[in-house]
């Protein structure tokens, strides 16, 4: 069954270090999305992604915080200069179009910033 | 997406089948109801979706009554492994935007032996 796959699993950084996460959505999907969860918290909507530009993004994805499709298979969210607490899981999801269709996580990312 | 309501958490036993009911009483015409699992330190799994009355897979059922205000996960015979996390979300999921989803504190489930 295909999946969502992410890399690395965990990253360590120093603050005010860029980090770039990247994510390699399920190969039919269009739209794709970032998440993140900091340690005992909700999981959190960052952005949205479909047809080479952002959908949607909430109020956390500042600034700081970018998103590419450098090619066909991969999807990255850049941290610009990160902080303390941007340290969370950071998921990546994809779905296919059409109403009703579900998003599929990836296993995460484990990003601390110290 | 449409503001849902479900238990904190549950407890049950091996070999039970456990029901986690959600209320939806805003849900609208279009939208669907989504369950996701989490273990820890994992990303949110689906398990189920459906529109109206009852939908089934090799994981769960999903009873959805007429009035669609309301909807029950069930997972039968539960065993260790079942225990996490599970939301209910209800929205459009029509994709474009508008359309992250929104999780609410879910429910954690603890199954013991």
């Amino acid at each position: 069954e295909p999946e969502v796959t992410q890399t690395p699993s965990h990253q360590v950084t120093q603050m005010g270090q860029e980090v770039i996460l990247r994510c390699v959505p399920i190969s039919n999907h269009l739209y794709f999305y970032w998440y993140r969860q900091i340690l005992g918290q909700k999981v959190e909507f960052l952005v949205s992604f479909y047809n080479n530009e952002i959908s949607e993004k909430s109020e956390i994805f500042d600034d700081q915080f970018s998103v590419e499709r450098p090619d066909g298979s991969n999807f990255t969210l850049k941290i610009r200069s990160t902080k303390l607490e941007d340290s969370a899981m950071y998921f990546c999801a994809s779905r296919k179009p059409g109403q009703g269709e579900t998003q599929y996580f990836g296993p995460g990312t484990r990003l601390l910033v110290l | 997406l449409a503001k849902t309501t479900q238990p904190i958490s549950m407890d049950s036993y091996e070999g039970q089948e456990v029901n986690i009911t959600c209320s939806h009483n805003n849900i609208a015409t279009n939208d669907y109801i989504t369950w996701y699992q989490q273990f820890p330190s994992q990303g949110p799994r689906f398990i189920i979706q459906g529109y109206k009355t009852k939908v089934t897979n090799e994981v769960a059922s999903l009873f959805i009554p007429a009035d669609r205000k309301s909807s029950t996960l069930s997972l039968p015979r539960v065993s260790l492994s079942d225990t996490a996390v599970y939301y209910c979300l209800v929205g459009e999921f029509r994709g474009g935007g508008a359309d992250g989803l929104t999780f609410g504190k879910g429910t954690h489930l603890i199954i013991q032996p």
